[in-house]
C-alpha cells in the first residue's frame, strides 16, 4: 500500500515531442505527489510538484495530470528538448510532517535531436 | 548559499570492513535523510532523522545505522560491508513543515 509505481522504466522521445511518464499509487492518505529530477552524476531536484485538490498543474513545459478517482498521475513534458534527458521520479507523501517520501523506480528518458 | 555535501563521493572499499559517508547540510534543517538508488529500486529510504538525537530506520536499514549529535550532519556507517551494499548513496535534508527535500550529489560506493 506503499508503493509508488511508474513506468515506463526508459523513454525515447525525438525533439519537440511530448514525454509521459505515468504513476500509480494505492495509499490515500497520499496527498503531496512531486516530481523529482536527475542529472547524471547529481543528485535529484524537485521538479514539479500537486497536491490531490487540484486536476492539472503546469510550469512552464512541465504539467502534472492528476487522477484522484484512478489514483494515477503523470509528468507530460511538452517540446521535449536534448537538455530534458535525465532520470525522472514521482513521488508521493502524506500529509503530517513526519511523513516519509517514498519514490517510485525512475524513468530514464532521452531526447533525440 | 547553504547547501549539502557528501564525501566521498567516491569510494571503493572490500568486504567486510566498516565504512563511513558523510553527509553536511548548511540548511539548519532539522529532517536529514539517506537514500540508496540502484536500477529498477528508485530511491529506498534507509535511516532518517527529525533532530539532534533522534535516528528512524527506514525501508533498507539492515546493515547501516546512523547518529545524530548535531544539526548539520548525518554519517551513514556501514558496520561490515557487503557486495550487495554496492550502490549510489544520497543524502537529504529538509523542514518539517517543508515538503521539499534537497539531495546532496551522492556517493559512489564499490565494495569488492
Amino acid at each position: 500500500q506503499q508503493q509508488v509505481k511508474q513506468s515506463p522504466q526508459s523513454l525515447i522521445v525525438q525533439k519537440g515531442g511530448i514525454s509521459i511518464i505515468n504513476c500509480a499509487y494505492e495509499n490515500t492518505a497520499f496527498d503531496y505527489f512531486p516530481w523529482y529530477q536527475q542529472f547524471p552524476g547529481k543528485g535529484p531536484a524537485l521538479l514539479i510538484a500537486i497536491r490531490p485538490d487540484v486536476s492539472e498543474k503546469k510550469e512552464g513545459r512541465f504539467t502534472i495530470s492528476f487522477n484522484k478517482s484512478a489514483k494515477q498521475f503523470s509528468l507530460h513534458i511538452m517540446d521535449s528538448q536534448p537538455g530534458d534527458s535525465a532520470t525522472y521520479f514521482c513521488a508521493a507523501r502524506g500529509y503530517s510532517s513526519a511523513s516519509k517520501i517514498i519514490f517510485g523506480s525512475g524513468t530514464r528518458l532521452s531526447i533525440r535531436p | 548559499d547553504a547547501e549539502i555535501t557528501q564525501s566521498p563521493r567516491h569510494k571503493i572499499t572490500e568486504t567486510g570492513r566498516q565504512v563511513t559517508l558523510a553527509c553536511h547540510q548548511t540548511w539548519n534543517h532539522n529532517n536529514m535523510f539517506w537514500y540508496r538508488q540502484d536500477l529498477g529500486h528508485g530511491l529506498r529510504l534507509i535511516h532518517y532523522s527529525y533532530g539532534v538525537q533522534d535516528t528512524n530506520k527506514g525501508e533498507v536499514s539492515d546493515g547501516y545505522s546512523v547518529s545524530r549529535s548535531n544539526t548539520e550532519d548525518l554519517p551513514l556507517t556501514l558496520e561490515s560491508a557487503a557486495s550487495s551494499q554496492t550502490s549510489v548513496y544520497f543524502c537529504a535534508s529538509s523542514e518539517p513543515q517543508d515538503r521539499k527535500q534537497f539531495f546532496g550529489p551522492g556517493t559512489r560506493l564499490t565494495v569488492l
